[in-house]
């Protein structure tokens, strides 16, 4: 089965900050990763899928990139309601499997 | 308006058995595969089963092989989770999500949640 291994677990920022969050799988995955955004007590929200192509309605602050094995979400300018916890997903091969998350935080 | 409401969960002893369902609307429901994902408290999520568009494929977690059945009435714009031979470890709030399978993979409607609790 496929490992996703997100980076960092949490980080603190600060409205406005440049936020980036890694994900890396245990082998090669193409483009089939997406993130997902969750807050407290709320379902998940897709955010990115295909590595890179943003879901209808998001806003362009948020970005993803990269291919094979090492992944990244970036939130260009973060703004109050971003601050969740951020979560990988693979798509690859079955067993799908998600990273640990990444918990945004204010500073 | 496009919705996922699931229901069924609940207090289980260990050993036991719970039918989970998630009731959709607002869209073609034949037309998705659909999707079970967990969260235990205070743990990230868990892709745990999904079923494609006509009941064709599903595909399980390890973890739930051989204890947990998905399967999907599309006639009912329904799909469940049979729960059998619970663990302790089986304990979180199960969410259903709508998926896409075509040259993308997406889970991008999802509910609310239902909580199972295992315990004695």
């Amino acid at each position: 089965a496929i490992q996703m291994t997100q980076s960092p677990s949490s980080l603190s920022a600060s409205v406005g900050d440049r936020v980036t969050i890694t994900c890396r799988a245990s082998q090669g995955i193409r483009n089939e990763l997406g993130w997902y955004q969750q807050k407290p007590g709320k379902a998940p929200r897709l955010l990115i899928y295909g590595t890179s192509r943003l879901q209808s309605g998001i806003p362009s602050r948020f970005s993803g990139s990269g291919s094979g094995t090492d992944f990244t979400l970036t939130i260009s300018s973060l703004q109050p309601e971003d601050f969740a916890t951020y979560y990988c997903l693979h798509d690859h091969s079955y067993p799908l499997s998600f990273g640990g998350g990444t918990r945004v935080e204010s500073k | 308006e496009v919705q996922l409401v699931e229901s069924g969960g609940g207090l289980v002893q260990p050993g036991g058995s719970l039918r989970l369902s998630c009731a959709a609307s607002g869209f073609t429901f034949s037309s998705f595969w659909m999707s079970w994902v967990r969260q235990a408290p205070g743990k990230g999520l868990e892709w745990v089963a999904n079923i494609k568009r006509d009941g064709s494929e599903k595909y399980y977690v390890d973890s739930v092989k051989g204890r947990f059945t998905i399967s999907k009435d599309n006639a009912k714009s329904s799909v469940y989770l049979q729960m059998n031979s619970l663990r302790v470890e089986d304990t979180a709030v199960y969410y259903c999500a709508r998926t896409e399978d075509g040259f993308y993979y997406y889970m991008d409607v999802w509910g609310k949640g239902t909580t199972v609790t295992v315990s004695s």
